[in-house]
């Protein structure tokens, strides 16, 4: 049973818009979330993390939302840029320590068009 | 900065052969991890350590053995590789994390293995 659940394979959206890419889980333990950006043939690459004490953590260009009641967080991304299209991965983790690693979501593929 | 490495990039193994997937670290990470990801899904812990001499399967490491004798190395050794082994493995490192930062894991490059 998938704990973290990307429901949208794919995305498309125009260059200079929003970007909105969302994520849910079912695991009440988890505490802590990440988002990592994946292009081809490359590693994941971490992009923005939050812990469940807060419920917005921004950098940049890129937001990050938790609404922990509602057991869901997204990205938002603005304006969006061609450079920003890539699989996007949603992580978890259930302890301060994370020792058994985190639990990927299935990523979503963002495309910007021009 | 190196980061995460692991070599091979890519590898064909024929059914029944074993190799190992060298990866180190140069962060001083006292945690390490391997992943594989398959077409369409997320990545799947398959062992990870938490210091040398330290090693817990993950949630699929059936036909998989690691090994942590340093802090900074961590090979992922196939025993009698079979297609369904077939996959993008990602080694990855990280600090441990506290209950407000949580740990950023960090990913090298990735491996490809294709077993025929």
């Amino acid at each position: 049973d998938q704990q973290v659940k990307q429901n949208s394979p794919s995305l498309s959206v125009q260059e200079g818009r929003i970007s909105i890419l969302n994520c849910d889980y079912t695991n009440s333990m988890f505490d802590y979330f990440l988002w990592y950006k994946k292009y081809p043939a490359e590693g994941p690459t971490f992009l923005i993390s939050i812990s469940s004490i807060k419920d917005k953590n921004e950098d940049g260009r890129f937001t990050v939302f938790l609404n922990k009641s509602a057991k869901h967080l997204s990205l938002h991304i603005v304006p969006s840029q061609p450079g920003d299209s890539a699989v996007y991965f949603c992580a978890a983790s259930d302890s301060g320590g994370g020792a058994d690693g985190l639990t990927f979501g299935k990523g979503t593929h963002l495309i910007i068009q021009p | 900065n190196a980061g995460v490495t692991q070599t091979p990039k890519f590898r064909i193994l024929k059914i029944g052969q074993s190799m190992t997937l060298q990866c180190t670290q140069d962060m001083n990470h006292n945690y390490m991890y391997w992943y594989r990801q398959d077409p369409g899904m997320g990545l799947k812990l398959i062992y990870y350590s938490v210091g040398a001499g330290i090693t817990d399967k993950g949630e699929v490491p059936n036909g998989y053995n690691v090994s942590r004798s340093t802090t900074e190395d961590f090979p992922l050794r196939l025993e009698l590789a079979a297609p369904s082994q077939t996959s993008v493995y990602f080694c990855a490192s990280s600090y441990a994390g506290t209950e407000t930062s949580g740990n950023t894991i960090y990913f090298g490059e990735g491996s490809w293995l294709t077993v025929v």
